[in-house]
């Protein structure tokens, strides 16, 4: 397993296009995590899921955004009629179900909307 | 969510131990307090965790205070790919265990 992986590494749109990422988890991770990230600041919560269901969903999460982990498997993030706001590193971390553990991060995928 | 208050940045030099603090007044008792570090570029990396004793691994201690509002991440030796923003992070297992990051300490190593 070669930990957390995300696809794709760098995506470049238009204003107004939609704008799907993938995210692959450590095998047997129950927990995944995303995470949006902009210049000079802290990643920023946006949702989580314990295998297939999302339980808890950020104020910061538009109704632009949607996120699915169909199977408990992996997950997809989808951003409708992206905005230059939107413009991040998305991250993705995933961890055992354990509270005593820790998450494992992705290397991010980093959105420029022009 | 807990908050957590840490310096904007430190300097240290290569080869010397390093300190970094975290002030966490408004711990509750089902907090775990973790670090991670994220260099330019990646995604964070864990570094530590502890509940209320003190920790070591392999890459840092963790000095947590008596009355757990606070805590002192050590890197014994700083090299040059310790440079990294660190983030000192309350992890409520009664919250999904999310992470909630502040904006961390920007620690610089001066060769």
């Amino acid at each position: 397993d070669t930990g957390v992986s995300q696809d794709p590494r760098h995506k470049i749109t238009k204003r107004g296009q939609n704008v799907t990422f993938r995210c692959d988890p450590i095998s047997e991770h129950n927990r995944l995590y995303w995470y949006r990230q902009t210049l000079g600041q802290g990643p920023e919560f946006l949702t989580y899921f314990q295998n297939e269901a999302q339980l808890e969903k950020s104020r910061l999460l538009s109704d632009r955004f949607s996120a699915e982990r169909p199977k408990g498997s992996f997950s997809t993030l989808e951003i409708q009629r992206t905005e230059q706001g939107d413009s991040a590193m998305y991250l993705c971390a995933s961890s055992e179900m354990s509270d005593y553990t820790e998450a494992f991060f992705g290397q991010g995928t980093r959105l420029t909307v022009v | 969510d807990a908050k957590t208050t840490q310096p904007n940045s430190m300097e240290s030099n290569e080869e010397e131990p390093v300190h970094l603090p975290c002030n966490h007044s408004t711990i509750s008792g089902t907090d775990y307090i973790h670090w991670y570090r994220q260099l330019p570029s990646q995604g964070p990396e864990y570094v530590i965790h502890g509940l209320t004793s003190n920790v070591n691994n392999r890459m840092a201690s963790l000095a947590i205070a008596e009355d757990r509002k606070s805590s002192t991440l050590i890197l014994h030796r700083a090299t040059l790919r310790d440079a990294a923003v660190y983030y000192c992070i309350l992890r409520d297992v009664n919250q999904g265990g999310k992470l909630i990051f502040g904006q961390g300490t920007e620690l610089s190593v001066k060769p």
